[in-house]
């Protein structure tokens, strides 16, 4: 498949162990966040989202930790399995009433989960 | 959330040729976005389609180089002009529903020979 995240960063995390990737942003106005996963051949999916009037979000497995303080964003991920072997990315972006406004993308990285 | 799809899903073309990319959208959306991934990179904004009025491009992309239309509310395409090697690339279109989240389609693979 492409080869998606050849340069990026890479962060090797055993099954089972929790893993927390990060992410520093540029744009103090963005109020809105998305983390992102990629595999291999595939387009991004989105995984959780999170708004500047919050510093914590929980989905399942996952939890996003914003701190607009020093502008870094983290994902969370419980319990890491094979299935989460992909390139992560950030995403910021300034929220129009109602719409979806264009999203910036952070550099990614790539988790690897050893067995 | 959306469901996204695209056509073709790779190809191969010459230098000096051009590709379009279509992006069909199950449901009516307001906004669509087309995005590059060159190798190894992450996603780069090349601009906003909307429907019913001329593309909003980002700096560095140009009409000329990546016309865009937009039909209709679940379509668009993006076409990749006078390709060059620097244009091998995988090209996303992206849409949101009626959130703030956007969701992708597979991508285009595209090789320039």
């Amino acid at each position: 498949g492409e080869s998606v995240g050849l340069h990026l960063p890479t962060l090797s995390v055993q099954e089972g162990d929790n893993s927390i990737i990060n992410c520093a942003y540029s744009n103090s106005a963005s109020d809105y966040f998305i983390w992102y996963k990629q595999e291999s051949g595939k387009g991004p999916q989105f995984i959780i989202d999170i708004r500047s009037n919050m510093d914590k979000r929980q989905g399942q497995r996952v939890t996003v930790l914003l701190n607009k303080t020093v502008k870094h964003l983290s994902l969370q991920i419980a319990a890491t399995q094979p299935g989460d072997s992909a390139v992560y990315f950030c995403a910021e972006s300034r929220i129009n009433t109602g719409t979806a406004s264009k999203l910036t993308f952070g550099t990614g990285t790539r988790l690897q989960v050893t067995l | 959330s959306a469901v996204i799809s695209q056509k073709p899903s790779r190809d191969i073309c010459q230098r000096g040729t051009s590709l379009t990319i279509q992006c069909q959208v199950d449901s009516q959306v307001t906004m669509m976005f087309w995005y590059r991934q060159q190798p190894g990179q992450s996603l780069t904004l090349i601009a906003t389609a909307n429907q019913g009025s001329e593309a909003t491009y980002e700096s560095g992309f140009v009409i000329d180089k990546f016309p865009i239309s937009r039909p209709n509310l679940t379509f668009s395409t993006l076409t990749v002009s006078n390709l060059s090697p620097e244009d091998s690339s995988i090209y996303l279109c992206s849409t949101s529903g009626h959130s703030y989240e956007q969701y992708f389609g597979p991508g285009t693979r595209l090789t320039v020979t």
